[in-house]
Order: structure tokens, then sequence, then C-alpha cells
């Protein structure tokens, strides 16, 4: 299938401090959506974005989608020790299969005091 | 309360042995998904179904079958022809081929 790359793997930051995880896609993506998996619980859904750069937030949580429709980004102001996980990417399947979606690769995010 | 169940929570088999994993929704939701994720990695899609009677393979539907005779049930049985069937499964629904996809708690399988 088609791949989406997240960078970086895992990242470790104090409280307070901000997070950037990336999304890249060798191909135009039709939409991109973003999860959270708390550890050892099950993927919860975020957001879904559809527009060539598109921004949403969602309290400290902003999502970006390129103007390119190649990337997106999810950006956290001032991490808590509640936003600990592991956070997904998702693409779409082309048309025919739009139901199937394809994960990346997850970037997960430790946050200590 | 809406939602997706899975049961059991913990599965543990002997090798050789056929297992079903249950996966039951009343949000009336038209499409369902198995996953397999594994230590440390990311999801993999296992077989979909986006209406009732029918349902495609995904990525790694090898040693895995579905059944979706009703709309709020899609088990998923592991065969003993799944080489590695260790892992954590994941059942999702959508209400439609486009929206997010809202999971269920999963079942740890641990085969012996």
């Amino acid at each position: 299938g088609q791949q989406v790359m997240q960078i970086p793997q895992y990242q470790h930051v104090q409280e307070g401090e901000d997070f950037t995880t990336y999304c890249n896609s060798s191909t135009t993506l039709s939409n991109i959506q973003w999860y959270k998996q708390r550890p050892g619980g099950h993927p919860v859904f975020l957001i879904q974005l559809v527009k060539s750069g598109e921004v949403k937030k969602q309290k400290r949580l902003t999502f970006q989608f390129g103007e390119a429709k190649k990337n997106s980004s999810l950006h956290i102001t001032a991490t808590q020790t509640t936003d600990v996980g592991t956070y997904f990417c998702a693409r779409r399947g082309t048309t025919g299969t739009a139901s199937k979606l394809t994960f990346g690769t997850g970037t997960r995010l430790q946050v200590t005091l | 309360d809406g939602g997706i169940t899975q049961s059991p929570k913990y599965l543990f088999r002997k090798e050789g042995q056929n297992v079903t994993l249950s996966c039951e929704q009343n949000l009336n939701h038209d499409a369902m998904y198995w996953y397999r994720q594994d230590p440390g990695q990311g999801l993999r899609l296992i077989y979909y179904s986006q209406i009732v009677n029918d349902f495609q393979k995904g990525d790694i539907a090898e040693g895995y079958s579905v059944s979706r005779e009703k709309k709020e049930s899609f088990p998923l049985t592991v065969t003993s022809a799944q080489k590695n069937p260790t892992a954590f499964y994941l059942c999702a629904s959508s209400s439609h081929d486009r929206g997010g996809q809202y999971f269920g708690p999963g079942t740890r399988l641990t085969v012996t």
C-alpha cells in the first residue's frame, strides 16, 4: 500500500515544552486523519483534514495540512503528562477503497515533569 | 451507552487452534475494520467491511477470516495458518467510508 512516513519515531520532552510530529507522503493525499493511542489503550480519532493548507485547533493541539497535500503536522503547545502516548496519522485509500486507512508508523511522545 | 465492544480482553490459545475474536458495535455504523498491532508498531489492516454480507481483504489477510452477517457484528477468526498470531487485535467502525474510525478496547491474543 501507499506509505505515510512519520517523524520522529520517539520524542521525550519536559512538561511545558512544545512537541511536533510530521507525516509525509510521496503522493497527494485526499485527506489525512490523526489518532492518539495512550499506552495500553486503543487509538482515539482526533481530527480529519481535507483542504489544502487547512489548519485546525483543538485546545493546545494544532493540526496542519500542507499546501501540496503531501504532508501534515500535529503540534502540541506546552505539553502535559496527559499528552503521553503515540500519535498516528492515517491516509485514505483511493476511489473504490475509500474505506481503507493506511496508518503511519506513529510518534511516541514521553513527557516528564 | 453507544460504542464498540471486543471480547475477551485477553485470550490465550495453543498453537494449531483456531480462535474467534468478537467485535460488536451499537453505533449503527456501516463500515467495520480489523487491525493487528505488534509491540511498538503501527496498525495493519486485516479485513474491512463496508456493508453487511460484504468484506474485503486488507494488507495482511492471510491466515485470517471474517464474516459480516449482521450490521452490528464483525467477528475475526485467527486460523492455525496464521504464522505469528500473537498480537493486539483492534476492531473499529465508521459511519461512512470518509469519516473517522472509532476503535474498541482490543483483544490481546497470545498463542503458545
